[in-house]
């Protein structure tokens, strides 16, 4: 079993609707939860970051964890174009130096 | 905040020669720096944690004699690429952490080595 999994998609969602992607962990003891935006080519972008149960909303962007369940999800609402990349999904376990652990990464494909 | 820079963004090089490059935190201390590498279509892979002032520490299967990380400073790591060669063409990014951040890693932009 991946430590940390996310359907690798592509996830299609027509312009302006809501795009949902899952994450699951592993390990119980983790601590911090991250969502990253990678464009093709490009370097990963920290969109969000969530320690604590229930919902984070920044902007278009929201964030839930449910430990109990090891579950992290992100949803995107009205979503555009520009939000056409793939997700990482990255957990942190604590020590180890605040190392990360990656999913596979969910590709979104926004249609206009 | 929480910029982080790298140099240089694009190199290509001989096999056989060394590459350098520098990756800095801008705006932030950052005590605790990795370093990934991406094939075209694939996951981030960890290489190494570096933290300031000590030996970085290697995942399984990456060669430190190759691979050689330093992190003189709060702000500045380095990685080289020894003897490279062309299945060492990749992209290669760094991210620093502070502190204090909770484990947020602040990723720069990459270096895409192209060997030769």
């Amino acid at each position: 079993q991946k430590e940390v999994e996310q359907n690798s998609g592509p996830l299609s969602v027509p312009e302006g609707a809501i795009a949902s992607l899952n994450c699951t962990y592993s390990d119980r003891g983790s601590q911090s939860f991250f969502w990253y935006r990678q464009y093709s080519g490009k370097s990963p972008e920290l969109i969000m970051s969530i320690y604590s149960n229930g919902d984070k909303e920044d902007g278009r962007f929201t964030a839930q964890l449910n430990k109990a369940s090891q579950y992290v999800s992100l949803l995107i609402r009205d979503s555009q174009p520009s939000d056409s990349a793939t997700y990482l999904c990255a957990v942190n376990k604590g020590g180890s130096w605040g190392k990360l652990q990656f999913g596979a990464g969910t590709q979104v494909v926004v249609t206009p | 905040g929480a910029v982080v820079s790298q140099h240089p963004s694009w190199v290509i090089c001989k096999s056989g020669t060394s590459v350098k490059i520098e990756c800095r935190s801008l705006d932030f201390q950052a005590t605790t720096m990795f370093w990934y590498r991406q094939f075209p279509k694939q996951s981030l892979m960890l290489m190494a944690t570096s933290n300031e002032g000590s030996k970085a520490t290697y995942e399984q299967g990456v060669e430190k004699d190759k691979f050689l990380i330093n992190h003189a400073s709060l702000t500045l790591s380095t990685l080289t690429v020894t003897s490279a060669h062309p299945e060492d063409s990749s992209f290669y990014i760094c991210s620093a952490r502070g502190s204090s951040q909770r484990g947020t890693q602040y990723f720069g932009p990459g270096t895409r080595l192209t060997v030769l």
